[in-house]
């Protein structure tokens, strides 16, 4: 148990609203990031987080903004959702050894319909 | 783009024998490689990964094997058990800050009696 939750564990919504999904860890990892599972496409990273306030964009970034003001949480929002928006969404968290790299540990995840 | 790539969706494969898993990638920036586990409703669990400098890791049942020329790995399980039926996806990382990962599509195991 990499001590990571998320909230909602679903959830449904209408086109055009705005939608907030949290990530939260109790392991003190640097780096936090935001993933989609969508059949035929695997795991598609949206944003990550390398620290307090400090976010970059991944493969799939439009549409999606981010937050991080505390080590423990990494917010997800939906500005306006859209029914592309629809997916299973897993907040992963991990510390990059001193080679840069590092297992990720993944949440439980979210699930997300946009009607 | 798909940059990795598991060209089988699914694999059946009898308790007691042999699973072996396919991933191919295309980024010669990639140098490290990991293989995750994932049952329904829940978050991919961790298995095993490699890194570059090496061409094969094992851990338990689990070996990896990577050829860099081919720009393959694959994944062994031995010998397999009806608990590792699941959806596997592999995924590399490199090119880059981050340690972001890039995944397959996945390929679905199923352990048959």
């Amino acid at each position: 148990d990499a001590g990571i939750t998320q909230s909602p564990r679903h959830k449904v919504t209408e086109t055009g609203t705005p939608v907030t999904l949290r990530c939260h860890q109790t392991e003190n990892h640097r780096y936090m990031y935001w993933y989609r599972q969508d059949p035929g496409h695997g795991l598609r990273l949206i944003h990550y987080s390398y620290g307090v306030k400090d976010t970059d964009k991944g493969e799939v970034s439009d549409g999606y903004s981010v937050s991080r003001s505390k080590t423990e949480d990494f917010l997800l929002t939906l500005e306006s959702a859209t029914s592309s928006q629809t997916s299973v969404y897993f907040c992963a968290i991990g510390t990059p050894d001193p080679s840069g790299y590092n297992e990720q540990f993944f949440g439980p995840g979210t699930r997300l319909t946009v009607l | 783009d798909q940059q990795v790539k598991q060209n089988s969706p699914s694999l059946s494969v009898q308790e007691g024998r042999i699973s072996i898993l396919n991933c191919d990638y295309t980024n010669s920036m990639f140098d490290y490689f990991l293989w995750y586990k994932k049952y329904p409703a829940e978050g991919p669990t961790f298995l095993i990964s490699i890194s570059s400098i090496k061409d094969k890791n094992e851990d338990g049942r689990f070996t990896v094997f990577l050829n860099k020329s081919a720009k393959h790995l694959s994944l062994h399980i031995v010998p397999s058990q009806p608990g590792d039926s699941a959806v596997y996806f592999c995924a590399a990382a490199g090119g880059g800050g981050g340690n972001k990962l890039t995944f397959g599509t996945g390929t679905q195991l199923k352990v048959e009696l």
